[in-house]
């Protein structure tokens, strides 16, 4: 079974701009959620899809937003981009949201100049 | 709110001793816990996680975790480092089910380095 797979794996933009990024979750696996990844503040969480409905959120601002498709793949988007926007962004899937056992993709390297 | 507290930011372990990885959580109720490695550049693998019953979890490669309630610890171990054993290694606790963000909470990580 293929794992969770991210696209693209890398993204050079500069200030201002906006980004989406994709996600395709393990076979069967109906939660995706975001991470944000920087060196420093660590592994962060954006948010959490279950059946095309964000359910949970984490403290970002609203630039920051997602959709989930009735394939469960994901999209998030980050409008008017920030240098401090530089990150990896993780994506993770699971077989419901409550099982908490979460797959995490390779991630998009996301660089802001 | 939960946090995750992972007292070592870098480790240096010479290959064949054993290794012991502190992670201490903070949580309003029964935690669910997990341990990720990660490689430079790659995404987070599942090592092993603690939901309930036995304190004491076994994982792949040969890593193994015990849940101390008293402590709020869940420390990872393993009896002989590998030079592949060189990454990332992150404690999560989660998802919260009282309200407000849902998700992992992750430690800030330790950085394991072997010594040939």
């Amino acid at each position: 079974k293929a794992g969770v797979t991210q696209t693209p794996r890398y993204l050079i933009k500069t200030r201002g701009q906006q980004v989406t990024l994709s996600c395709s979750p393990i076979s069967g696996h109906r939660s995706v959620s975001w991470y944000q990844q920087t060196p420093g503040q660590g592994l962060q969480f954006l948010f959490e899809y279950f059946s095309e409905t964000q359910r949970n959120k984490g403290n970002f601002p609203g630039r920051f937003s997602g959709r989930q498709f009735s394939n469960s793949r994901s999209e998030m988007n980050v409008s008017t981009l920030e240098l401090g926007d530089s990150a990896l962004y993780l994506c993770a899937s699971s077989l419901e949201k409550r099982n908490n056992e979460q797959f995490f993709g390779p991630g998009t390297r996301l660089t802001v100049l | 709110a939960q946090s995750v507290t992972q007292p070592d930011i870098h480790i240096t372990v010479s290959e064949g001793a054993s290794l012991e990885l502190r992670c201490n959580y903070s949580y309003g109720a029964t935690p669910y816990l997990f341990w990720y490695v990660q490689s430079p550049g790659q995404g987070l693998q599942l090592l092993l996680k603690y939901f309930s019953g036995d304190t004491l979890v076994q994982g792949i490669k040969g890593f193994e975790a015990e849940f101390k309630r008293s402590q709020s610890s869940f420390n990872l171990r393993k009896p002989s480092v590998h030079w592949s054993d060189a990454a990332e290694y992150f404690c999560a606790v989660g998802p919260y089910s009282g309200g407000g963000a849902d998700g992992l909470t992750f430690g800030k990580g330790t950085h394991l380095i072997i010594q040939p």
